[in-house]
């Protein structure tokens, strides 16, 4: 059974700082990853996929992924109190349509 | 990427009355979405696949007689909840993808209170 686990938090985190969120997988044929935020009571929306092994940047945002160690992290620098959200973290297998997701890591950033 | 509008945002039903939710991929021709089911706290859970013109494919342990999916056009899926129990109480979420490797794009789910 493929599996996706993240900490459930919340992480705390004051703002300005880094907040980094962590995900690891069991499926060693995971190709494609995905971070999503979800606000309370909000459908999730993209924040970042990734596909090859190293960092990949987007504004304040930078995905990791280590393949071997098969994990998969997001950074978000200069957090801000409108980042506080769940962040869920998905993985796909090669050629497939349906995204494995985590149960996500609640993210509470305090002025 | 797609535009996805799910309706409506919030319901709330009598015990054994049914509901049903829309689904549509407003710039995007589906053949293929998928509806979720997500309880608090929890990550999101796949229920089902729903095919246009065919069956849809239901995840295993859900009851195919009690969440009646119909994908009858490119552009609109609809589940409908039949009987519903306070225990179907959930967030229900639909999703468009338009490929093998891209992301997952939702509808704004439905927020169901069975009472």
């Amino acid at each position: 059974q493929k599996e996706v686990e993240q900490n459930s938090g919340p992480l705390s985190v004051p703002e300005g700082a880094i907040a980094s969120l962590n995900c690891t997988y069991s499926d060693r044929g995971s190709q494609s990853f995905f971070w999503y935020r979800q606000y309370s009571g909000k459908s999730p929306e993209l924040i970042m996929f990734i596909y090859s092994n190293g960092d990949k940047e987007d504004g304040r945002f930078t995905a990791q992924l280590n393949k071997a160690s098969q994990y998969v992290s997001l950074l978000i620098r200069d957090s801000q109190p409108s980042d506080s959200a769940t962040y869920l973290c998905a993985v796909k297998a090669g050629g497939s349509y349906i995204p494995t997701f985590g149960r996500g890591t609640s993210l509470i950033v305090h002025p | 990427g797609a535009v996805v509008s799910q309706h409506p945002s919030r319901v709330i039903c009598k015990s054994g009355t049914s509901v049903k939710i829309e689904c549509r991929s407003l710039d995007f021709q589906a053949t293929t979405m998928f509806w979720y089911r997500q309880f608090p706290k929890q990550s999101l859970m796949l229920m089902a696949t729903s095919n246009e013109g065919s069956k849809a494919t239901y995840e295993q342990g859900v009851e195919k007689d009690k969440f009646l999916i119909n994908h009858a056009s490119l552009t609109l899926s609809t589940l409908t909840v039949t009987s519903a129990h306070p225990e179907d109480s959930s967030f229900y979420i639909c999703s468009v993808m338009m490929g093998m490797n891209t992301e997952a794009f939702f509808g704004q789910g439905t927020r169901l209170t069975v009472v």
